[in-house]
Parts: structure tokens; sequence; C-alpha cells
């Protein structure tokens, strides 16, 4: 089956500079890759996805890239604000005209916004 | 807020007991997904619904068992319980089957635990 590794685990940064967490999937079949945020006691949150057809997505301060012929992906957050401090996971599965099968989670990565 | 309920919030239950949690998806959604997700395993995939119908199966035990009803809410039922089953549990739902709409949204979880 998918297995998805993410890094860090945990990542520090100041206030205003930009965060990267990569990922990378083992199933050359997966062809979605969502993001999600989860706050301290709350469900996971998604922030922005991307398809393997596309190589990148922006959406404000978030920004996505992905490359299928090394099978990685990343999160790029740029100006970071303290309200980004959470756990970020990446995921993976594959598309069909079902929809989507259940994800293949990464184990996270905590985000610390230094003040 | 996703628009997915799930109930309910924690639950504390002894070893060897039986549970069932609930999920109501968003309105609109026919695909159910239920998760699991624990310090050591990370968030885990159990089991996807479609339309009453089971989809996919991820790592979910024989212990563990779901279903999807007519207005679509799903249960999951966990039994003959264990400590290490003592997790959150997520539902999440997502409109499914055409392409483009496999984004899945999560509930609140519910936590459980095993004594």
């Amino acid at each position: 089956g998918e297995n998805v590794e993410q890094h860090p685990s945990t990542l520090s940064v100041q206030e205003g500079d930009s965060a990267v967490i990569k990922c990378t999937y083992s199933d050359s079949a997966s062809n979605y890759f969502p993001w999600y945020k989860q706050e301290l006691g709350k469900g996971p949150q998604l922030i922005i996805d991307i398809r393997s057809n596309v190589g990148e997505k922006k959406d404000q301060r978030i920004a996505v890239t992905l490359n299928k012929t090394a099978k990685h992906f990343s999160l790029h957050i740029t100006e970071t604000q303290p309200e980004d401090s959470a756990v970020y996971f990446c995921a993976a599965s594959i598309r069909s005209g079902g929809g989507a099968d259940g994800l293949t989670f990464g184990k996270g990565t905590h985000l610390i916004i230094q003040p | 807020d996703s628009g997915v309920t799930q109930t309910p919030k924690h639950l504390i239950t002894a070893t060897g007991q039986r549970v069932t949690l609930r999920c109501s998806p968003r309105s609109g959604d026919l695909s159910v997904y239920w998760y699991q997700q624990s310090l050591d395993q990370g968030l885990q995939f159990l089991i996807q619904y479609y339309n009453g119908e089971e989809r996919a199966k991820g790592n979910i035990l024989e212990r563990f068992s779901a279903q999807q009803f007519p207005d679509l809410h799903s249960e999951l039922n966990l039994s003959s319980l264990e400590l290490g089953d003592s997790a959150l549990y997520f539902c999440a739902s997502s409109v499914a089957p055409a392409s483009g709409q496999e984004t899945q949204y999560f509930g609140p979880g519910t936590r459980l635990l095993v004594l």
C-alpha cells in the first residue's frame, strides 16, 4: 500500500519568515495530494490540495508543489503569522471515477511561529 | 465548522466493552470515511462508505465494523475494546463520485478512552 513520509516533525520559524514542509509518497498511482491543518482539540482542516496533472498551486500565502517523477510534494507558507502555528499533515490518495479513496497521511509537522 | 457532526465528543469505557460512534456527513455528501488518530500510529484510514455501500477498507480491525444508513449518517462500532483502542476517531465526508469533488471534510472527532 501507499506510504507517505513527512519532514520535519517539528519546525520553528520567526514570524514573517517562510516555512517549508516536505513529503514523499511511494505509490505512483496516487494522484491526489491534500494538505491539512490541525489545531489542538479540532479535526483536520483542508488548506490546499493538488492533483497530479498540476505541478504547482497557490492560494494567497500558501503554495504546494508536486514532482511526480521524484514522488515528492511540498507545502510552502510565506509571511508566517502566529495563527499559522498548528500541526500540518500531508496526504495522498487515488482519485477514480467514484471519488477519492481513503487518505494515507504523513506523521505530521508541528509548526511553531516564534513572535 | 466543516458541517460534519460527530457524537459523542468524549467516551470513557472499560476493556472488553462495545461502543458506537455516530457521524452525520455534510448535507449532500454521499461518502463517509472513518479515521483513527493515535500518538503511535498517527492518522489512519479505517473504512469508507458511499451511498450506503462499503467502498474501501483500510487498517480496520476485525473487532471494528461500520455501516451507513439510508439517511447517509454512519456509525462505527468498536467491540471487545482494548487499552490500545484509546484514540481520536474522526469521520470525514465528501461528495463523490464526480471527479474534482474528492475533498474530505473532517468532523471534530470522538475521543475514546478505554480504561
